[in-house]
């Protein structure tokens, strides 16, 4: 059973482009949790989906930012017009049934708005 | 709102030492505690979890322990090694009484054994 994969491993953006961070949960998991962990900070949580459904968002910027967890497919956690401050490394976690089990984590995207 | 404070920010050992991690949280009303190991540039990996119900967890030369009513846990590790150098994090999980169990972590002790 792979574990939870993320890519691109690391990406490059000029600022005012868009960034698209995915995310394929372990194989049966139907709950995917995002975090950033920025500079000298701990991880915050973002947002937290299941299947079609956002279900809780309270941790990312209102503006921005957006995430899915379609039927089919990974998630994405898009950031548009990416600004130096949005530099961070964002994880995603995925668990078979929520706090049932412990989040399985990601390697993480390393993002670099140049 | 949750605020999990880890002590110390750093911590140097000679191998071979015993070692203790703090970690202390705001709000009692938690659904479990995890302790996690981060290595440079990779992701997290869990090394010990414990329910709101239980005291401690134990996994080979680790101990985790939860004081659940005054807001502590401790992570101590026996005989340290070079290859437990890493960032170890603490989380919890707060008991909503509903489906979301996000985590909130704090910002970790970075742990450096040196041979």
């Amino acid at each position: 059973n792979a574990g939870v994969m993320q890519n691109p491993r690391h990406l490059v953006r000029r600022r005012g482009q868009e960034a698209r961070l995915r995310c394929s949960p372990m194989k049966g998991h139907s709950h995917v949790y995002w975090y950033r962990q920025l500079p000298e900070e701990g991880l915050k949580f973002m947002v937290y989906l299941q299947k079609e459904n956002i279900i809780d968002e309270s941790g990312m910027p209102k503006e921005r930012f957006s995430a899915e967890f379609p039927k089919e497919g990974p998630s994405i956690l898009r950031i548009q017009q990416v600004v130096r401050g949005d530099s961070a490394a964002y994880f995603c976690a995925s668990s078979p049934q929520s706090g049932v089990e412990t989040q399985y984590f990601g390697p993480g995207t390393r993002l670099l708005v140049l | 709102k949750q605020e999990v404070t880890q002590i110390p920010a750093a911590l140097s050992v000679p191998e071979g030492e015993n070692l203790v991690l703090n970690c202390s949280f705001t709000d009692s009303a938690i659904y479990n505690l995890q302790w996690f190991r981060q290595d440079p540039g990779k992701g997290l990996t869990s090394l010990l979890l414990i329910q709101s119900s239980q005291r401690e967890q134990t996994s080979g030369r680790l101990n985790a322990s939860l004081d659940k009513s005054s807001g502590r846990s401790t992570l101590y590790i026996a005989a340290s090694q070079p290859g437990d150098s890493a960032t170890y994090l603490c989380a919890v999980i707060k008991d909503s009484g509903g489906s979301n169990y996000k985590l909130t972590f704090g910002k970790g002790t970075l742990l450096t054994v040196n041979p």
